[in-house]
């Protein structure tokens, strides 16, 4: 069965460089068709979406913060890493990653979350 | 960038009701349109893709229709485990959004 699992520091400063590592089994990067992508949600708030990388390394981003995010994969590793420049206390969420599949396109597995905390 | 809206903010029914919730897009996205629901500590889970596609194991009471910036959500007859959160999300470009979420409350 798919599984994926979010992992990486639960608080970090004002200004630093936050590093998210997802960690999925049960399917694999390199076939066609398939994504894994992050999302946050802050306390209390809706989801927003972050960053997508595909089969194909095709990378697709929020145009609302391209310029922080870069999101790469380890195929090999079966894993996906996020990294968000210039941390600030409004980031503070809860960060999911979630599958892709080629049929459906959307996002029909989740990790179960993990809380980033931002501040001094 | 497409904005999503979802209306009511609350909806507040009694277990049997059933649940209209409504999602409209600033500019078309075809049926490229997804609906989730979330529980509190949970993960939010893919009920309909494609505007009127069930996912996988989702029951029958769960349905979707629209196109183009109009879409719906509906819930036939309301269960105690449907009272969540309900989010739309669109995938169009190549880009996603998700709207700000409908809470469905027990009356």
């Amino acid at each position: 069965q798919i599984t994926l699992k979010e992992s990486g520091p639960t608080l970090v400063k004002p200004t630093q460089t936050l590093t998210l590592t997802c960690t999925f089994s049960g399917f694999s990067l390199s076939t066609s068709g398939v994504g894994v992508g992050w999302i946050r949600q802050p306390p209390g708030k809706a989801l927003e979406w972050l960053a997508l990388i595909y089969w194909n390394d095709d990378k697709r981003y929020s145009p609302s913060l391209k310029s922080r995010l870069t999101i790469t994969k380890d195929t090999s590793k079966n894993q996906v890493v996020l990294t968000m420049t210039n941390m600030d206390p409004v980031d503070t969420a809860t960060y999911y990653c979630a599958h892709i599949s080629g049929d459906s396109d959307y996002f029909d597995y989740w990790g179960q979350g993990t809380l980033v905390t931002v501040s001094s | 960038e497409i904005v999503l809206t979802q209306s009511p903010a609350t909806l507040s029914l009694s277990p049997g009701e059933r649940a209209t919730l409504s999602c409209r897009a600033s500019q078309s996205v075809s049926s490229y349109l997804a609906w989730y629901q979330q529980k509190p500590g949970q993960a939010p889970r893919l009920l309909i893709y494609d505007a009127s596609n069930r996912a996988t194991g989702i029951p029958a009471r769960f349905s979707g229709s629209g196109s183009g910036t109009d879409f719906t959500l509906t819930i036939s007859s309301l269960e105690p485990e449907d009272f969540a959160v309900y989010y739309c999300q669109q995938r169009s470009n190549w880009l996603f959004t998700f709207g700000p979420g409908t809470k469905v409350d027990i009356k």
